[in-house]
């Protein structure tokens, strides 16, 4: 098993430019989410889903979108992308939706820098 | 919100010495984990202890919880350069809620 994929590994985007982060697992888990982790200030959740097309908003969801039209896959989308997105951001799995009893499964990160 | 927070910030040892850090959280928990995450890498969990435990070991790794203090602590005996990353607590995000949030993460630095 490839385990959480993220692309890209890195990205350098103008203000006002969109993206999409990939996350991909291939391991069959219901539960899904997205972090940011900027110096000083842990892990912040941004979205989380809990099976294919069921997704909820975490502590810091503004300016980002989600959609989780596969169990594999979940995109997150900036709209329109500010320098205070710049962070590296990480995707993470678990096998159920009771995500807290699971062990989190985390990709290698996307690493972010808005100009 | 974080509900576990990390302490020490940071913590720096030489090899062989023992390392604690400790996390506290404000409500009632299930279950309580720990992961670590080298330099630029992704989270990777260390252990899992639940409400009714009170100890769990695992290879130099031991983990306390103490639920009347609403704190947790892990042990990393006889501490190796290769332990060099953060360690992060993961709690429910809420009294009851099935999301796990993380602190800050304590940094930990051991010198060969």
């Amino acid at each position: 098993n490839a385990g959480v994929t993220q692309t890209p590994k890195f990205q350098v985007l103008k203000t006002g430019q969109s993206m999409t982060l990939q996350c991909a697992q291939d391991m069959n888990h219901e539960y899904m989410s997205w972090y940011r982790q900027d110096p000083g200030m842990g892990l912040r959740l941004i979205h989380y889903s809990v099976g294919a097309g069921i997704t909820d908003q975490g502590e810091v969801p503004n300016g980002y979108n989600v959609s989780r039209s596969t169990t594999e896959d979940f995109p997150l989308r900036l709209l329109s992308a500010a320098p205070s997105q710049t962070s590296v951001y990480f995707c993470a799995s678990s096998y159920s939706s009771l995500a807290v009893q699971e062990t989190q499964y985390f990709g290698p990160g996307t690493r972010l820098l808005v100009l | 919100s974080q509900q576990g927070e990390e302490d020490p910030q940071a913590l720096s040892i030489q090899e062989g010495e023992n390392a604690t850090m400790n996390c506290s959280y404000k409500t009632s928990i299930n279950n309580l984990q720990w992961y670590r995450q080298n330099s630029g890498r992704g989270l990777v969990h260390l252990i899992l202890i639940r409400s009714n435990e009170r100890e769990k070991h695992s290879g130099r790794l031991r983990v306390t919880l103490d639920t009347s203090k609403k704190s947790s602590s892990l042990l990393i005996t006889a501490s190796r350069a290769a332990d060099t990353a953060s360690y992060f607590c993961a709690t429910p995000a809420s009294g009851g809620s099935y999301i796990p949030t993380f602190g800050r993460g304590t940094s930990l630095i051991v010198h060969p």
